[in-house]
């Protein structure tokens, strides 16, 4: 069974500019969800995707755009990067939505850096 | 709106002492609750959950049970190891139609031997 992976690992940004994020999701899984973990806090809900479908946002702004593809993987943009934008992004996939289970299978991140 | 939260780390133990993390939430209705367990360089896990009021949800000898008087869900482990530092976050779920959570900022905690 392949967990979830991200990529890349670490990546250095300077303000204004656009960053995308990757994500594959656990086999078998159809929803992605992705959190913004500051350094010191707990992760924050930025969006989940549901079959290519955005199901569900968190109080972040729309520069913060996500896609999700049929195989699942899915993406993370982030435009007009701000100096608040460093941060880990976490990837999670799970199985259906709405099941409340809430056993996400989380990905390493990837730790973003704004200068 | 949902909030969690859990008392400040980090938490220093030695090998084999009593572990209580404390962690209260606020949220509407009836939410499911659970412990995540981050170890160094690797992705957050599920530790153990409970799902309805004086559910106890278990795993690896760590405990917690849904107490909806006191709107607690506090981990404890009777004996920790070196091996079980790592950053714990509580989280619930609310019943709003899909799987997202809310964390607390997470406790840190470090066994030596």
């Amino acid at each position: 069974e392949t967990g979830v992976t991200q990529s890349p690992t670490h990546l250095i940004k300077t303000r204004g500019q656009q960053v995308t994020l990757r994500c594959s999701s656990q086999s078998g899984h159809n929803t992605v969800s992705w959190y913004q973990q500051a350094l010191g806090q707990g992760p924050q809900f930025i969006f989940q995707y549901y079959r290519e479908e955005e199901n569900g946002r968190g109080n972040f702004p729309p520069r913060f755009s996500g896609l999700q593809f049929p195989n699942y993987s899915s993406e993370l943009n982030v435009n007009a990067l701000e100096l608040d934008d460093s941060a880990l992004y976490l990837c999670a996939s799970s199985l259906g939505t709405g099941s409340n289970t809430g056993e996400l299978f989380f990905g390493e991140g990837s730790r973003l850096t704004v200068l | 709106g949902n909030s969690v939260t859990q008392m400040e780390g980090p938490v220093t133990l030695s090998e084999e002492a009593f572990l209580t993390i404390n962690c209260t939430y606020t949220a509407t209705g009836y939410p499911s609750l659970f412990w995540y367990v981050q170890y160094p360089g690797e992705g957050l896990q599920l530790l153990l959950k409970a799902t309805k009021a004086d559910d106890k949800g278990s795993n690896k000898g760590f405990e917690a049970t849904y107490r909806k008087e006191t709107t607690s869900f506090h981990l404890e482990k009777g004996s920790v190891q070196v091996s079980d530092s790592a950053v714990y976050f509580c989280a619930l779920s609310d019943r709003s139609g899909y799987s997202t959570l809310t964390f607390g900022k997470g406790t840190m905690l470090l066994v030596s031997p």
